[in-house]
């Protein structure tokens, strides 16, 4: 079945440690984000990309980075200068990025506790 | 000025019982879709409908549907005759035309429960 796979479910980071999430879709879709959810926060975009080799900034970037060197694959890496990185994370994707009437599909999350 | 608003942090809802969950948007755009998600306790983030700006009908999918009310900038969603599966966190989400390339924007949600 397609769909998003995110990796790993549950992550623990030392302070000063960077670490990467991964998400991969074989949905064949050209768009994917990532967001991050606090708790009561609803959804907050980190980065998105329309196409392989190209992505852009969403409202929340500072100390989150990512790569798109393959339609299937956008992991975010988050590094050492994201100061409260404990937080659940979403990654998505989209069939028609330029389209208002084409949701989203979702991975089902990893969960980063800082330790 | 937050883009989608939901007010209600909670609702309480009792079985069988049919219950709305309101949310108001802001846009400048004559073209944009608005979404409703569902997330249960395990994170997953369930599609549930989708309205069009356009479209002259409210949706509809099985005991979901949306009341659009295009003046008023609101798209509540309306659960009917619920169910313990609907306990969850719901969220509202829009997408807009001239800012088709950029992502959807959440609400931050609302948690409904229901008891039996």
């Amino acid at each position: 079945d397609g769909g998003i796979t995110q990796s790993p479910k549950y992550l623990f980071r030392k302070e000063g440690q960077n670490v990467t999430l991964s998400c991969e879709q074989n949905l064949n879709h050209d768009a994917m984000y990532w967001y991050r959810q606090d708790p009561g926060q609803g959804l907050r975009l980190i980065y998105y990309s329309q196409i392989v080799n190209d992505f852009q900034k969403g409202d929340i970037a500072e100390g989150y980075s990512v790569s798109r060197e393959k339609k299937e694959s956008f992991p975010l890496t988050v590094t050492s200068a994201q100061k409260n990185p404990t937080a659940f994370y979403l990654c998505a994707s989209n069939e028609k990025w330029d389209r208002v009437n084409y949701g989203y599909t979702f991975g089902s999350g990893t969960r980063l506790t800082v330790v | 000025a937050q883009k989608i608003t939901q007010t209600q942090p909670g609702m309480f809802v009792q079985e069988k019982e049919a219950v709305t969950l309101d949310c108001t948007y802001d846009t400048s755009d004559p073209s944009y879709g608005l979404f409703w998600y569902k997330q249960p306790s395990s994170g997953e983030m369930i599609f549930l409908i989708y309205q069009g700006s356009y479209d002259q009908q409210n949706a509809t999918e099985g005991r979901y549907s949306l009341n659009f009310q295009k003046a008023r900038k609101s798209a509540n969603l309306v659960i009917s005759a619920s169910q313990l599966g609907d306990s969850a966190m719901y969220f509202c989400a829009m997408r807009e035309d001239q800012e088709a390339g950029t992502a959807l924007i959440f609400g931050k949600g609302t948690t409904l429960s229901v008891s039996s």
